[in-house]
């Protein structure tokens, strides 16, 4: 049972437009969400985090929205760079669970 | 610098043998964890631990084993009874737990022939 869910395995976007890269969940339980990125052959790096009392969150280019009764996020990076392709994890967790869940992951590939 | 290491890179295994791949963090982290990445399958936990001398199973801990004897050190190994041991195995390391940002080693893939 996949908790935390990228429909998107795969997203092109050229240099200087938006990503908006997505993220569905089912456990209502889950109250803190993050976003990963991962080069090829590297171990993730953490980008930007929220917690659901709040709906949106900002860092630089990278936004990251909540929608709580929709249980969905999604992350916008505004202006895309070429070094913004990677694989984008969403992960999910709850308060009081050991253990955050991943999602599949989403290849976004920004082209010059 | 701090961080996390994750010892040998690319490693390569006989089927039948265990083999244990190395953690260590200098980053005086409490939470130490295990993860497995495959193709399409995003990041799944195998064994996670919160303070030394304790460690929990995660969503797929059969066939592996870790110990913590040291707040700096989580090793994982992979037994044989491990039916798909071939992937790319990731530790990570919190402060307080997985309600925190995780900080990843640079990962080791294993090969098992």
């Amino acid at each position: 049972d996949q908790q935390v869910k990228q429909n998107s395995p795969s997203l092109s976007v050229q240099e200087g437009r938006i990503s908006i890269l997505n993220c569905d969940y089912t456990n209502s339980m889950f109250d803190y969400f993050l976003w990963y990125k991962k080069y090829p052959a590297e171990g993730p790096t953490f980008l930007i985090s929220i917690s659901s009392i709040k709906d949106k969150n900002e860092d630089g280019r990278f936004t990251v929205f909540l929608n709580k009764s929709a249980k969905h996020l999604s992350l916008h990076i505004v202006p895309s760079q070429p070094g913004d392709s990677a694989v984008y994890f969403c992960a999910a967790s709850a308060w009081g669970y050991q253990k955050v869940t991943f999602g599949t992951g989403t290849k976004l590939q920004v082209i010059p | 610098d701090g961080g996390i290491t994750q010892s040998p890179k690319y490693l390569f295994r006989k089927e039948g043998q265990n083999v244990t791949l190395s953690c260590e963090q200098n980053l005086n982290h409490d939470a130490m964890y295990w993860y497995r990445q495959d193709p399409g399958q995003g990041l799944r936990l195998i064994y996670y631990s919160q303070i030394v001398n304790d460690f929990q199973k995660g969503d797929i801990a059969e066939g592996y084993s870790v110990s913590r004897e040291k707040k700096e050190s989580f090793p994982l190994t992979v037994t044989s009874a491990q039916k798909n041991p071939t992937a790319f195995y990731l530790c990570a390391s919190s402060e307080q737990g997985l309600n925190t940002e995780a900080f990843f080693g640079q990962g080791t893939r294993l090969t098992v022939v």
